[in-house]
């Protein structure tokens, strides 16, 4: 089954303590992105990536790494986690990026709170 | 400027009757595209539809239809024939030739019976 997938789920954890959110796709995808969701705001691209080793900063990078070193995985790294970054996250996946009939295929979400 | 706007935070309809979702967006790409997308409360994003900068025709899926006005910048979902099932979070958004994708704060339609 062609699919996202988004580890943790959930994760509730303190401020400073160093996490990763793993994403895993199976469809020989190009192109990957980490997006951000919070009330109010709607979806905020954090990273993306055209292909391996190649990244690129979305609107709110932030506190936040990511590196694509094999096609089918994008970890998205807080490497000093804060309050403000408690949110809802998508990994999302696109046959190429740019413009063109290329819809995103998303993970499931990872609700983190960091207290 | 933001990107992608989307004026009405929460939209009711009857069941069974057409609703448009307004979306407008700000670019100076030639080259664009327009997608819509459904979080039910589950909270899965869902694609429903794209339209592309240089497509003529508007797009349809199903009782999807993007109503693509260029010159105003507004790419509206219509959803016909609405059904309970309908009611979810829906996100309009584009992408750009430089890659990056931006989606607006989003609609929360509600479908009466």
């Amino acid at each position: 089954e062609a699919q996202v997938t988004q580890n943790p789920r959930y994760l509730i954890t303190v401020t400073g303590k160093k996490l990763t959110v793993t994403c895993s796709q199976n469809m020989n995808h190009e192109y990957m992105s980490w997006y951000r969701q919070d009330p109010g705001l709607g979806l905020r691209q954090i990273y993306y990536s055209m292909n391996v080793e190649v990244t690129d900063k979305g609107d709110v990078p932030e506190g936040y790494k990511v590196s694509r070193k094999e096609k089918r995985n994008f970890p998205l790294i807080l490497e000093s986690p804060s309050p403000n970054q408690t949110s809802l996250y998508f990994c999302a996946s696109s046959p190429l990026g740019g413009v063109g009939n290329q819809p995103q295929h998303f993970g499931d979400g990872t609700r983190l709170s960091i207290l | 400027a933001q990107k992608i706007t989307q004026t009405q935070p929460g939209m009711f309809v009857q069941e069974k009757e057409a609703v448009t979702l307004d979306c407008t967006y700000d670019t100076s790409d030639q080259s664009y595209g327009l997608f819509w997308y459904k979080q039910p409360s589950s909270g899965e994003m869902i694609f429903l539809i794209y339209q592309g900068s240089y497509d003529e025709q508007n797009a349809t899926e199903g009782r999807y239809s993007l109503n693509f006005q260029k010159a105003r910048k507004s790419a509206n979902l219509v959803i016909s024939a609405s059904q309970l099932g309908d009611s979810a979070m829906y996100f309009c958004a584009m992408s750009e030739t430089g890659n990056q994708f931006y989606f607006g704060t989003g609609t929360s339609l509600t479908v009466i019976p």
